[in-house]
């Protein structure tokens, strides 16, 4: 158990609205990751966070914004959502103080669904 | 940029049949290389991975899988399967320069086990 957690774990909302989705990590990673999984596209990145206040751009990161100002957070915002971003999203950590970046370990995902 | 290709949807075996889930990787150096399973309604779980070395990797829940560099794949393989073993399957891609890991993500596989 790495020590992540995803909220809210499902969500509707109507389009239009904005949306903000928490990830929680417990154990110090250093790096976090919002991905969006969609039939037939696998997982994309949308943004990642390379240290408080440092985050970057993704795959597909339009329409997303996120922020990160405590090492325990990582927030994705929708700010007007749209149909195109039903989906769930997953959130992932990595590099634990002293290790490597490239094992990444995910949340539990939360299933957005835009009407 | 990197990509990965997972040319198997959908796989069905019998349990206690052999398993191999291909993936094909675009890489312009040697990547680092992993497997993960998720569970219906799970999140991704870290099955093995690869960032060089020995070819052969070996994994959790008896899953092995092989770097060729030749072929520019990364196969999984697992003698025996078990039915808790349906699952789908994603392979992914990192580029080992940098700090954070951002991952390509295959389409995945979806692995059904029969009785």
């Amino acid at each position: 158990d790495a020590g992540i957690t995803q909220s809210p774990r499902h969500k509707v909302t109507e389009t239009g609205t904005p949306v903000t989705l928490r990830c929680h990590q417990t154990e110090n990673h250093r790096y976090m990751y919002w991905y969006r999984q969609d039939p037939g596209h696998g997982l994309r990145l949308i943004h990642y966070s390379y240290g408080v206040k440092d985050t970057d751009k993704g795959e597909v990161s339009d329409g997303y914004s996120v922020s990160r100002s405590k090492t325990e957070d990582f927030l994705l915002t929708l700010e007007s959502a749209t149909s195109s971003q039903t989906s769930v999203y997953f959130c992932a950590i990595s590099g634990l103080p002293g290790q490597g970046a490239h094992e990444q370990y995910f949340g539990p995902g939360t299933r957005l669904t835009v009407t | 940029a990197q990509s990965v290709t997972q040319p198997d949807i959908h796989i069905t075996v019998s349990e206690g049949a052999s398993l191999e889930l291909r993936c094909n990787y675009s890489y312009g150096a040697t990547p680092y290389l992993f497997w993960y399973v998720q569970s219906p309604g799970q999140g991704l779980q870290l099955l093995l991975k690869y960032f060089s070395g020995d070819t052969l990797v070996q994994g959790i829940k008896g899953f092995e899988a092989e770097f060729k560099r030749s072929q520019s794949s990364f196969n999984l393989r697992k003698p025996s399967v078990h039915w808790s073993d349906a699952a789908e399957y994603f392979c992914a891609v990192g580029a080992p320069t940098g700090t954070a890991s951002k991952l390509t993500f295959g389409t995945g596989t979806r692995l059904q086990v029969t009785l």
